[in-house]
């Protein structure tokens, strides 16, 4: 089936210690994003790839770095992981040929715990 | 500035009976909407979207209706199940903002046996 697929379903990392979380995909969907979300709280969208393109949230931390190697792999990278940085990660994707609306399917997510 | 807002964060439906779930927008610009359906420790999964061309998108028991001029979306179960006990999120994008959604702070749903 093709699917989201975000390793590990569960992180744990010390305060200032740097982590990577990874979100690949069997869509072949162009454009991939990594949204934070606290408990109760809306997805927050990060950033996101268009192609290669790379393109950050005006209230993104420069804390929080992105990479797209290919069409499949996307990785998040937490310089320095806070407390405050404590959260559900999701990664998603979409097809966006820039005529049609199409919809973002979720990846099941990474839950960061910063100790 | 919420853009997307649900104004129930609960809701609690006896099992057979109909689910309405609620959610309000206020950029008039939003032009695709969708709902979300989210279990405990898992990522969204898509449920249903309307387009702002339609007012009513039916999917089984899923039915979403959108009334532009109120700026109104509304997600309509039925018959509810316990299996559909779980948060809901509505979410919005505006095709030239980039299709970026926006979403609402969600509605925890209890279907109750």
């Amino acid at each position: 089936d093709a699917m989201v697929i975000q390793n590990p379903r569960y992180q744990v990392t010390q305060f200032g210690k740097p982590v990577t979380l990874s979100c690949s995909q069997t869509l072949n969907h162009n454009v991939m994003y990594w949204y934070q979300q606290k408990s109760s709280q809306a997805p927050k969208l990060l950033f996101h790839y268009y192609d290669k393109d790379f393109n950050n949230e005006a209230d993104t931390p420069d804390n929080f770095q992105s990479r797209r190697p290919n069409t499949s792999f996307c990785f998040l990278d937490i310089r320095s992981p806070g407390l405050g940085d404590a959260a559900m990660y999701l990664c998603a994707t979409s097809r966006d040929d820039g005529r049609t609306v199409d919809t973002q399917y979720f990846g099941p997510g990474t839950r960061l715990t910063v100790l | 500035d919420q853009q997307v807002k649900q104004n129930s964060p609960s809701l609690s439906v006896q099992e057979g009976r109909i689910s309405i779930l609620n959610c309000d927008y206020t950029n008039s610009m939003f032009d695709y909407f969708l709902w979300y359906k989210k279990y405990p420790a898992e990522g969204p999964t898509f449920l249903i979207s309307i387009s702002s061309i339609k007012d009513k998108n039916e999917d089984g028991r899923f039915t979403v209706f959108l009334n532009k001029s109120a700026k109104h979306l509304s997600l309509h179960i039925v018959p509810s199940q316990p299996g559909d006990s779980a948060v809901y999120f509505c979410a919005a994008s505006a095709r030239n903002a980039g299709n970026m959604l926006t979403f609402g702070g969600g509605t925890r749903l209890m279907v109750k046996p």
